[in-house]
């Protein structure tokens, strides 16, 4: 089955601006990407999504190329609160469209 | 609002028991969507409804696992009989969408243990 891949872990300091890579080479035609961030026994929050090019908030980036085959979360000046997993979440066309979470990349931001 | 709510926060039942879990979605939202999270598996979509009407149910394990959504409000997910390998932490998440552009807000999660 297609998958959606991050990788398993990063390490930074605070003050350094952090990029997580997904890449989903099977993303849905009509799909968004959306990242998620989660802390230890808590839901998945929503943190942004795009669907092509840049999108930026408040809390951070989303790269997206034209072929849309990954995406690439930044966070901007990392602190220590920003310690956590993860998520990008898009839809595999392979699988009729069914929304894939990533495995998830745990951020570990020192001081 | 109070965001989405589930019920039971934990669950520990033994092996051949049914277990039903319970999701309040937030109002208004109209799709629902029932996730399980293990550290092998990661975060896997079960099922998820729209307008109350299951759209798909391709990520539901075996016969064991069956999920309702009776009104807007209020909806279900049964495991019976139980066994251990159910074990994990069961989400339910809740969004208003457009199109395929989802933004789902994620409840606390019911933990379950079977024994």
């Amino acid at each position: 089955l297609a998958k959606t891949t991050q990788p398993i872990s990063m390490d930074s300091y605070e003050g350094q601006e952090v990029n997580i890579t997904c890449s989903h080479n099977n993303i849905a035609t009509n799909d968004y990407i959306t990242w998620y961030q989660q802390f230890p026994s808590q839901g998945p929050r929503f943190i942004i999504q795009g669907y092509k090019t840049k999108v930026t908030n408040e809390v951070a980036s989303l790269f997206i190329p034209a072929d849309r085959k990954s995406s690439t979360l930044s966070l901007p000046r990392v602190s220590l609160s920003d310690t956590a997993v993860y998520y990008c979440l898009v839809g595999d066309s392979n699988q009729g469209g069914k929304l894939i979470f990533g495995q998830g990349t745990e951020l570990s931001v020192k001081p | 609002d109070a965001g989405v709510i589930q019920s039971p926060r934990h669950e520990v039942t033994e092996m051949g028991q049914e277990v039903t879990l319970r999701c309040k979605p937030i109002s208004g939202h109209d799709y629902l969507f029932w996730y399980r999270q293990t550290m092998m598996r990661g975060l896997e979509l079960l099922i998820y409804f729209n307008n109350n009407v299951p759209i798909d149910d391709s990520g539901m394990p075996e016969d064991r696992f069956s999920a309702k959504m009776p009104n807007a409000s209020f909806s279900t997910l049964k495991i019976q009989p139980s066994e251990p390998r159910d074990s994990a932490v069961y989400f339910c998440a809740s969004s208003l969408t457009s199109g395929r552009r989802y933004e789902q807000y994620f409840g606390p999660g019911t933990r379950l243990t079977v024994t």
